[in-house]
């Protein structure tokens, strides 16, 4: 079955604390990006990549990092996470640019 | 001014009703056009994909493309409770790399 998977699906953690959400998919997709979801705020880019060793800065980067080492894998580090970064996070993929994207089950990020 | 705007809703409808979903946007230099819906808690799912102008449909579903207005709209045929959720659209250009949203419009098909 074609899939994005993201872990974990919830997680709370304390500030300061570094984490990882990892994200996978099994469409030989070049294209992912992370976004972040607030209410009134709507979805937001983090980052994206074109495909591996390229990425690049979304809308709102500052506080992440990401990582594009192989093909199906595309996760988005923490490095010293803050309450505002209390999020919903969904990664997504296509196979070449943005159109078409398939977005994972996210990610609910409680960051104390 | 945001690059596409949509009204947040919530769009409330009777059941069996034509829903008409839409959003307008300022850059004309967009080419890709997509509709996704969005069950609470869960992620986006893809429902219309259109290139440049024109119609689109896939059972229920019609999405149209004017370029000329800079709007586009998604309809909704039969309407079901089951299409209760946040419809989302979203843009991008051919020298783009992201896309860029529309805040989503919450629609509920009453029973």
């Amino acid at each position: 079955e074609a899939q994005v998977t993201q872990n974990p699906r919830y997680l709370i953690t304390v500030t300061g604390k570094k984490l990882t959400v990892t994200c996978s998919q099994n469409m030989n997709h070049e294209y992912m990006s992370w976004y972040r979801q607030d209410p009134g705020l709507g979805l937001r880019q983090i980052y994206y990549s074109m495909n591996v060793e390229v990425t690049d800065k979304g809308d709102v980067p500052e506080g992440y990092k990401v990582s594009r080492k192989e093909k199906r894998n595309f996760p988005l580090i923490l490095e010293s996470p803050s309450p505002n970064q209390t999020s919903l996070y969904f990664c997504a993929s296509s196979f070449r640019g943005p159109a078409n994207s398939f977005f994972g089950q996210g990610t609910r990020l409680t960051v104390v | 001014q945001k690059e596409v705007e949509q009204d947040p809703g919530p769009l409330s409808v009777p059941e069996g009703a034509i829903v008409s979903l839409n959003c307008t946007y300022s850059n004309s230099a967009f080419q890709y056009f997509m509709w996704y819906r969005q069950y609470s808690r869960k992620g986006p799912e893809l429902l219309m994909y259109t290139y440049s102008s024109g119609n689109k449909e896939d059972g229920r579903f019609t999405a149209q493309v004017d370029k000329s207005s800079k709007y586009i709209s998604l309809f909704i045929r039969d309407s079901q409770p089951s299409d209760s959720a946040t419809y989302l659209c979203a843009m991008s250009d051919d020298s783009n790399y992201q896309l860029i949203w529309g805040a989503g419009t919450k629609l509920i098909i009453k029973p």
